[in-house]
């Protein structure tokens, strides 16, 4: 099953515009990670973040983390129609959870030229 | 260095049949992980290794098996496959099995069950 769900399901704006994709999860975590899927390909790994930080940055993507209320964002700045993809976020749950991760439901993102 | 490796990348197979999944980790990656991904069910995470150990095992009925070499790759196998068993199957691999390792995945293998 899965752990949460992501808000908004699918996602369309012009190239330039920044896009910002929420993750809600159910149970407490140590780690989430958020990945890239474009379509019918494998997962691209973007960033991760710990339960200790609540903003972490790469390039054009900035991930916050709110523990307390089990959500967190994923902005990317000045979109490219190359970003266009599926977006998910990952959770896993501790050191006997190992690398278990529980994915939400992912963001279709379309960015138009 | 060469990312997580995954053969075949599509396949037909026939209800009733069985098949096996390679997964070749990035080099010096010690966990495998798998997954499956429907449309229905999303991502789900099938079963874990390390040191061909089995740690972790998803959801998923005993007909999903896997099984890790001594040299970290993996495969997996489904057996007497059904119609539900259409997915994409992705392997992932880690350094270590501990929390908090970027985990890694491959192109995925196309699983087509008529």
């Amino acid at each position: 099953s899965q752990q949460g769900e992501e808000d908004p399901q699918a996602l369309s704006i012009q190239e330039g515009e920044n896009a910002t994709m929420n993750c809600s999860y159910k149970t407490s975590i140590n780690n989430l990670q958020w990945y890239r899927q474009n379509s019918g390909r494998g997962l691209v790994h973007l960033i991760l973040i710990r339960s200790n930080e609540r903003e972490k940055h790469s390039g054009r993507l900035r991930v916050t983390l709110d523990t307390s209320k089990k959500s967190s964002s994923l902005l990317i700045t000045a979109s490219r129609a190359a970003d266009t993809a599926s977006y998910f976020c990952a959770t896993d749950a501790g050191d006997n959870a190992g690398n278990m991760l529980t994915f939400g439901g992912g963001t279709r993102l379309m960015v138009k030229p | 260095k060469a990312g997580v490796t995954q053969t075949p990348r599509y396949l037909i197979k026939t209800r009733g049949q069985q098949v096996t999944l390679s997964c070749s980790p990035i080099s010096g990656h010690r966990s495998v992980s798998w997954y499956q991904q429907t449309p229905g069910q999303g991502l789900q995470f099938l079963f874990e290794y390390f040191s061909e150990t089995q740690r972790n095992k998803g959801n998923f009925p005993g007909r999903f098996s896997g099984r890790q070499f001594s040299n970290s790759r993996s495969e997996m196998n489904v057996s007497t496959l059904e119609l539900g068993d259409s997915a994409l199957y992705l392997c992932a691999s880690s350094w270590s099995a501990g929390s908090g390792n970027t985990i890694y995945f491959g192109e995925g293998s196309w699983l087509t069950v008529v």
